[in-house]
């Protein structure tokens, strides 16, 4: 089925180690995003990326980075976790045509713990 | 920075009943969008509106972009429907900024 598919599901990492937390669309969409969800708070957006070989940062980088060498996959990744990361962590795509007209579709997130 | 305030935080409702969650926003945007985080914690695109009403099935959202404020109902409510009901609105770019959620549940 088209989506965007993220892997891990679950991970518990103890603090100080690293992990890529995976994500590919196959709807050929431009838009590609990482945020996070912590309880009661809303979505916060970590890094998006507007094409291949183009990355920025969102509300909430420190401690994250990302990659985008294809139009499929944006990975980010976890240099030395920290308790404060504990999260879930979504991926989301859109495509570039008429922003207000089209919607995102959203991974079915990573829940992290760090330990 | 446009802020996003939705009410309530949470609603318990029974089933067949009719349900309103609200939305409102600083600044004016272009589009508005509603999702659904279902309790296992996918989240789903339910509208994308700029003006006027949209239905789908059960659900409707409304707009109005003169008061900056959005709504959505759901008519005969299910305990299928329990889930988080998100807002969101554009925060310049190509980013969104999201409400924190209405935690809707349905009982039987």
């Amino acid at each position: 089925n088209a989506g965007v598919t993220q892997t891990p599901k679950f991970r518990i990492l103890k603090i100080g180690q690293s992990m890529t937390l995976q994500c590919a669309q196959d709807m050929n969409h431009n838009y590609m995003y990482w945020y996070r969800q912590d309880p009661g708070m809303g979505l916060k957006l970590i890094y998006y990326s507007v094409g291949a070989g183009i990355t920025d940062k969102g509300e909430v980088p420190n401690g994250y980075n990302v990659s985008r060498s294809t139009t499929e996959d944006f990975p980010l990744r976890l240099e030395l976790a920290a308790p404060s990361q504990t999260s879930v962590y979504f991926c989301a795509s859109r495509s570039e045509r008429a922003y207000a007209n089209y919607g995102y579709t959203f991974g079915s997130g990573t829940r992290l713990t760090v330990v | 920075k446009n802020e996003v305030e939705q009410s309530p935080q949470n609603l318990t409702a029974q089933e067949g009943e009719f349900i309103t969650i609200n939305c409102s926003y600083s600044v004016g945007i272009s589009a508005l969008h509603w999702l659904q985080q279902h309790p296992g914690g996918g989240i789903v695109s339910l509208f994308m509106l700029s003006s006027g009403k949209k239905k789908h099935g059960r659900l409707i959202a409304t707009i109005n972009i003169q008061e900056k404020h959005s709504s959505l109902h759901i008519t005969a409510s299910h305990p299928r429907d329990s889930a988080v009901y998100i807002c969101a609105v554009p925060a310049g770019g190509n980013k969104l900024v999201f409400g924190a959620g209405t935690i809707l549940r349905v009982k039987s």
